[in-house]
């Protein structure tokens, strides 16, 4: 099983470009997350899913969009990159606490933009 | 609505000492409790979690923490820390009403030294 993927790990992009981090899963989860992690400051959460066709902002969405066209998938863009995006950004999914379940997130391994 | 507060942004201890992370949250609903670990330049992993059935859950690699509802805390602890346990610590709640959508505290840096 391989869990949560994300691609790339590692990117640097120029203020202006745009670029897109992948995330899938393989463990049928309904909920998808993206969150971006700065230094003594938690996780903060950009946009979410609860299912494919589904989606909603979260804490800190200006800036990104996302979509969900399957249940595996749960792409993040960036369409004009600021110095304020460098940031490690993380994907993780879950099965949420309906029937019966524990609401544990899968972690994808990161992210590391910068922004130039 | 739910927060979580951990209320030290540092901890440092003593190789062989116990640890102590401390954190507090808030919950309009039944909780489900969280901790997780992250490595220096890995992901998150999951320590342990509560869920609403025995209130002391152990956990990977020795750590345990107790639900206390009259206290709304979440403490985690470990008998004695080693030096693989420094690490970010972070406390997360979730609830069962609305959305499900977990929240984080700012994270707990535990620093051992030997």
């Amino acid at each position: 099983n391989a869990g949560v993927t994300q691609t790339p790990k590692f990117r640097i992009l120029k203020i202006g470009q745009s670029m897109t981090l992948q995330c899938t899963q393989d463990m049928n989860h309904n909920y998808m997350y993206w969150y971006r992690q700065d230094p003594g400051m938690g996780l903060k959460l950009i946009y979410y899913s609860v299912g494919a066709g589904i989606t909603d902002k979260g804490e800190v969405p200006n800036g990104y969009n996302v979509s969900r066209s399957t249940t595996e998938d749960f792409p993040l863009r960036l369409e004009l990159a600021a110095p304020s995006q460098t940031s490690v950004y993380f994907c993780a999914s879950s099965l949420g606490l309906a029937g019966g379940q524990t609401g544990e997130l899968f972690f994808g391994e990161g992210s590391r933009l910068t922004v130039l | 609505a739910q927060s979580v507060t951990q209320l030290d942004s540092h901890v440092s201890v003593s190789e062989g000492t116990p640890v102590l992370l401390r954190c507090n949250y808030s919950s309009s609903y039944s909780p489900s409790l969280f901790w997780y670990v992250q490595h220096p330049n890995k992901g998150l992993q999951l320590l342990l979690k509560y869920t609403s059935a025995a209130t002391l859950v152990k956990g990977i690699n020795g750590f345990e923490a107790e639900f206390k509802k009259s206290e709304t805390s979440f403490h985690l602890t470990k008998p004695s820390a080693h030096m693989s346990d420094a690490a970010e610590y972070f406390c997360v709640v979730t609830s069962s009403g609305g959305s499900y959508i977990p929240t984080f505290g700012r994270g707990t840096s535990l620093i051992v030294h030997p």
